[in-house]
């Protein structure tokens, strides 16, 4: 167990819905960070915050938007949903801004989009 | 941009030989990390390395990053089923970019 949670485990929806997605970092952690694992594709870096503020910017869609919360837990916001958005969606979590960082991951959303 | 290739794509050993995966950058890192996920799981970090040339040891597990800090290896001596899983690296370029390679999935055939 890694101390960082997400919600929900699964997640089934139609295309053009909107889903979010939560992540609870470790205790102690100020960063979280959000990836998208599709088969095809492994492991694509969304987005990273650190301490309530954005910190670096991955491959993320314009369609998907991510806050991080005064308490630390973040939100990943998924709109008009696609086919193609189907995938797990992890969160991870480390002490620092730098990515150099350990980083701790959580259990992962599989999200299926009909 | 910067890009992270892993060879091979997918490893199949008898228990009790060794494998070994190679990690490639097409830029310098500043170091480079390697991951571990078990079938089902979500990734779990094994090691970072920093300096050119270093070496690390972890029990069966042996990882390298090039002098050039483009390249690094991971190599487990006599794999056990409890290898079993997808290994990535993920290198860091001066934090311009954290990448992590396509993974190389392993299986260990008992």
């Amino acid at each position: 167990d890694s101390g960082v949670t997400q919600t929900p485990k699964h997640l089934i929806t139609a295309t053009g819905q909107r889903v979010t997605l939560r992540c609870s970092p470790r205790s102690g952690d100020l960063s979280v960070y959000w990836y998208q694992q599709s088969l095809d594709q492994g492991l694509q870096f969304l987005i990273q915050y650190y301490n309530g503020e954005e910190r670096a910017k991955g491959n993320i869609l314009e369609r998907f938007s991510a806050q991080q919360f005064p308490d630390l837990h973040s939100e990943l916001n998924l709109s008009s949903l696609e086919l193609g958005d189907s995938a797990l969606y992890f969160c991870a979590s480390s002490v620092s801004w730098d990515r150099s960082y350990e980083q701790y991951f959580g259990p992962g959303t599989r999200l299926t989009v009909t | 941009g910067q890009q992270v290739m892993q060879i091979p794509q997918y490893q199949h050993v008898q228990e009790g030989e060794d494998f070994t995966t190679y990690c490639n950058s097409s830029t310098t890192l500043s170091n480079i990390q390697w991951y571990k996920q078990r079938p089902g799981g979500h990734p779990v970090f094994l090691i970072q390395l920093v300096k050119s040339g270093e070496v690390k040891k972890q029990k069966r597990l042996t990882f390298q990053f090039g002098e050039a800090k483009k390249n690094s290896s991971l190599h487990i001596t006599a794999t056990q089923t409890t290898d079993v899983g997808t290994y990535f690296c993920a290198g860091d370029n001066y934090g311009q970019n954290f990448v992590f390679g396509p993974g190389t999935r392993l299986s260990v055939l008992p």
